[in-house]
């Protein structure tokens, strides 16, 4: 069945330095999307990519679709301390409306 | 709009003890998950729903029973709990492809 990798498992960076999570497939993704847990709350929609090579820009946050569409990315420039949280990639079962989620990136930024 | 709200918050059961989940939506969606998070396993998919009075499995629906018999609400049972079970329980909804979710019941099975 479909599986989907997220590296890393944790990160902690020092505030101001940048920060990358990595999806990965081991099939051909229909989209993609990115949400974020803060600690203690509930997933919240981030973005959705499409198409093959896609990059789509959210302020300090850049996301890319790879062009074989079967990994992303979530890039956050210049973290701050309200970038802390978990991140996760979730990928829609060709033909239905599961989701399968990523295991999730945690970022600690250290003021 | 309250959005997503869940029902209870909070709840320790018993081993072979039943309960009820509740989530309610007041958007108008026509889909309604039921995930589970464990720490390390991310969000796994119980059960889902395409519209009122449909209900399929997702990635680990055993031990668990849906039903939408009003499009604005989603119901998860435990017919006999199990310490397996013991996890935080998130509800979603959606119209196209941006799930919203629900602030999640955090259930302990003794």
């Amino acid at each position: 069945g479909q599986q989907v990798m997220q590296i890393p498992q944790y990160q902690h960076v020092q505030e101001g330095e940048d920060f990358t999570t990595y999806c990965n497939s081991s099939t051909t993704l229909s989209n993609i999307q990115w949400y974020k847990q803060r600690p203690g709350g509930h997933p919240v929609f981030l973005i959705q990519l499409v198409k093959s090579g896609e990059v789509k820009k959210q302020k300090r946050l850049t996301f890319q679709f790879g062009e074989a569409k079967k990994n992303s990315s979530l890039h956050i420039t210049a973290t701050q301390t309200t970038d802390v949280g978990t991140y996760f990639c979730a990928q829609a079962t060709s033909g239905t409306y599961k989701y399968i989620f990523g295991t999730g990136t945690r970022l600690k930024v250290l003021a | 709009n309250a959005g997503v709200t869940q029902t209870p918050k909070f709840r320790v059961l018993k081993t072979g003890q039943s309960m009820t989940l509740l989530c309610a939506q007041d958007m108008n969606h026509e889909y309604m998950y039921w995930y589970r998070q464990d720490p390390g396993m991310g969000l796994r998919l119980i059960h889902y729903s395409v519209g009122e009075g449909t209900t399929a499995k997702g990635e680990v629906p055993d031990g668990y029973n849906v039903s939408r018999l009003k499009k604005q609400n989603f119901l998860l049972g435990l017919e006999s709990a199990a310490p397996s079970q013991t996890s935080v329980y998130f509800c979603a909804s959606s119209i196209s492809d941006t799930q919203y979710f629900g602030p999640g019941t955090r259930l302990t099975v003794l």
